[in-house]
């Protein structure tokens, strides 16, 4: 289970695109890397996942560079409900070790 | 996608005492975990619970204090015991990873406040 690094807060405006750079240097060649959303007094929340280059769905993106040692969630034009706590974790399921998260926080 | 639910949604308790919490998946998964998120923290995987098995705790977390049952392939439930205002968090159970989604799925959560 690799340990995940992420910047603890960051602020963003309404309509704009937001990158969230995860960094998990020591993650296996077995590991995904999944990233959660969390609102407050709710559960996490499954936004994407992936393995390698990019992976798309209605919600986000998610840019894996070829060492995997980092990866970036992308939020395209973000909206003042985008504001919660984001996740990165590497791993293989089952057993998830979270990280601080990111504090993301959109303003109007 | 799997749906958790958790009984109850909230609860205040009194130092000294116990208190189960249920966690029901709406289909047959392998394991079940449940965590711990505390105020303002992000969350501690307390344990592993397999059905017909004991369940694994991780470091800092113990039998005698989280209690955990997984009498079936579909619910699970932790005990936080003789509580004190230190167990007082938000406490979380989750399935295993869906073979179709692939993804793993969160419970809405338990908020303890103990007093």
């Amino acid at each position: 289970l690799a340990k995940t690094t992420q910047p603890i807060s960051m602020d963003s405006y309404e309509g704009q695109e937001v990158n969230i750079t995860c960094s998990h240097n020591n993650i296996a060649t077995n590991d995904y890397i999944t990233w959660y959303q969390q609102f407050p007094s709710q559960g996490p929340r499954f936004i994407i996942q992936g393995y390698k280059t990019k992976v798309t769905n209605e919600v986000a993106s998610l840019f894996i560079p070829a060492d995997r040692k980092s990866s970036t969630l992308s939020l395209p034009r973000v909206s003042l409900s985008d504001t919660a706590v984001y996740y990165c974790l590497a791993g293989e399921g089952g057993k998830l070790i979270f990280g601080q998260g990111t504090e993301l926080s959109v303003k109007p | 996608s799997a749906v958790i639910s958790q009984k109850p949604s909230r609860d205040i308790c009194q130092r000294g005492t116990s208190l189960t919490i249920q966690c029901q998946v709406d289909s047959q998964v392998t394991m079940m975990f449940w965590y711990r998120q505390q105020p303002g923290q992000s969350l501690t995987l307390i344990a592993t619970a397999n059905q017909g098995s004991e369940a694994t705790y991780e470091s800092g977390f113990v039998i005698d204090k989280f209690p955990i049952s997984r009498p079936n392939l579909t619910f699970s439930t932790l005990t936080v015991s003789n509580m004190s205002p230190e167990d007082s968090s938000i406490y979380l159970c989750s399935s295993d990873r869906d073979p179709v989604t692939d993804t793993q799925y969160f419970g809405p959560g338990t908020r303890l406040t103990v007093l």
